[in-house]
């Protein structure tokens, strides 16, 4: 059974400076993993998708995967006081829709 | 971004009732799903569901739980009869189709709790 790992549990960054969050997993034959805003009262938000080892960026969000180290990060640019909210990670194995989720890193951007 | 909505937001009844949890999924989307998010726990997938049937389930998605969408309306989830545990935050969400690179969208959640 694939286990979803994040730290850490909560971050808190100055407005500005990088922001890095970290997720493991067990299954290194996953193959499709994505990064989820979830902001309170509302749905989750897919930021980045990634799907084979290196980097990915969409706007000031970069994923980067290493799959025989069984890690995927994210990385917020510029992150500002709208970003903060609980960023979860996810992750799909071949052969099946579902996604295994982590407990999320509850993100504070402080102006 | 394509929009699912969920209705109620929020829903509180009574041990050992039904309840129906219904989902708007984005409308040319194929494949349903409903995840189950305890408070201060990690999401978990119960179920997908594709062309009038149930494709895959977790050990959550219990006898009592079942899912349909009559005449592509809306999704939903049923739990007849409901127990203190099904108390926790239910996501629906939905693709375009189900496997391959295609992305899930998802509601805002309905907030049940059973007392």
């Amino acid at each position: 059974q694939q286990k979803v790992q994040q730290s850490p549990e909560s971050l808190t960054v100055s407005e500005g400076a990088m922001a890095s969050l970290n997720c493991t997993f067990s299954d290194g034959t996953s193959n499709n993993f994505r990064w989820y805003r979830q902001h309170s009262a509302k749905g989750l938000e897919v930021l980045v998708s990634i799907f084979s080892d290196g980097e990915k960026e969409e706007g000031r969000f970069t994923a980067h995967l290493n799959r025989a180290n069984l890690h995927v990060s994210l990385h917020i640019r510029e992150p500002q006081p709208s970003d903060s909210a609980v960023y979860l990670c996810a992750v799909r194995q071949g052969g099946s829709a579902k996604l295994i989720f982590g407990e999320g890193t509850k993100l504070t951007v402080s102006s | 971004g394509p929009k699912v909505l969920q209705i109620p937001s929020h829903q509180i009844i009574d041990m050992g009732q039904m309840v129906t949890l219904n989902c708007d999924p984005v409308s040319n989307h194929l494949y349903f799903y409903w995840y189950k998010q305890i408070l201060g726990q990690q999401m978990e997938f119960l179920v997908n569901f594709y062309n009038g049937k149930v494709m895959e389930k977790s050990k959550l998605f219990k006898d009592q739980f079942s899912v349909e969408r009559p005449d592509g309306s809306y999704f939903t989830l049923k739990i007849q009869p409901t127990a203190l545990e099904d108390s926790a935050v239910y996501f629906c969400a939905s693709s375009f189709p189900g496997l391959g690179d295609y992305e899930q969208y998802f509601g805002p959640g309905t907030r049940l709790t059973v007392l």
